[in-house]
């Protein structure tokens, strides 16, 4: 099974200020790594998939990128509604398997 | 417009069985692989399997093998998730999602179902 490490576990951030998130994989899964965002009591929703393809209506501010085991969630200028938890997913191997999440905190 | 409706919560007891559904809309069911993710009480996303609706092939994670059954009835474009014997460990929130249209992600999720076992 394919672990996805994802770190930090709890990111705290001003308001307007830049997030990375990172999420790393026990093997290659090549480009096939997407990015979820998940708020209290909301089912997850899809912002990044193919490693660095924003989902339709995913605002500009959010972007992936890497490749092969090592992935970048970058939100450039926080705002309010951005505050959330993060799930970094591989399926290019099977099982499928998520990350740990990643909590983004108002600091 | 692009749709997943879940069951209804439930609360069951321990040993009891248990079958949600998912049903698709706004799309031609039988084309995208429908999944299924379990989350614990203030827990992660856990991928649980998938089905294809078109040959209803099938996928489990090793750590639900065995533990439920996903289905299908494509006539009436719906998934299901299903257990036979319930455990108090079985509680949680199970979301149903859909492959988007040239990737494995899940673009479209159902609201959830929230799955309540205890004596």
């Amino acid at each position: 099974e394919t672990v996805m490490t994802q770190s930090p576990v709890t990111l705290s951030v001003s308001p307007g200020e830049r997030a990375t998130l990172s999420c790393r994989a026990s093997q290659s899964v090549t480009s096939n790594l997407a990015w979820y965002q998940q708020k209290p009591g909301q089912a997850p929703r899809l912002l990044i998939y193919g490693a660095s393809i924003r989902a339709t209506g995913i605002p500009a501010r959010f972007s992936g990128s890497g490749s092969g085991t090592e992935f970048t969630l970058t939100i450039s200028s926080l705002q309010s509604e951005d505050f959330a938890v993060y799930y970094c997913q591989q399926y290019n191997n099977w099982p499928r398997t998520f990350g740990q999440g990643t909590k983004v905190e108002i600091k | 417009e692009v749709q997943l409706e879940q069951s209804g919560a439930e609360v069951k007891k321990p040993g009891e069985s248990l079958k949600i559904s998912c049903k698709g809309s706004g799309y031609t069911f039988t084309n995208y692989w429908i999944g299924w993710v379990r989350q614990m009480p203030a827990k992660g996303l856990e991928w649980m399997g998938i089905v294809y609706p078109g040959d209803s092939d099938t996928r489990y994670s090793p750590s639900f093998q065995g533990q439920v059954t996903i289905s299908v009835d494509k006539s009436i474009s719906t998934a299901y998730l299903q257990w036979s014997s319930l455990k108090a460990s079985d509680t949680a929130v199970y979301y149903c999602a859909r492959h988007g249209d040239s990737s494995g992600s899940f673009a479209n999720w159902g609201q959830g179902t929230l799955v309540t076992v205890s004596s």
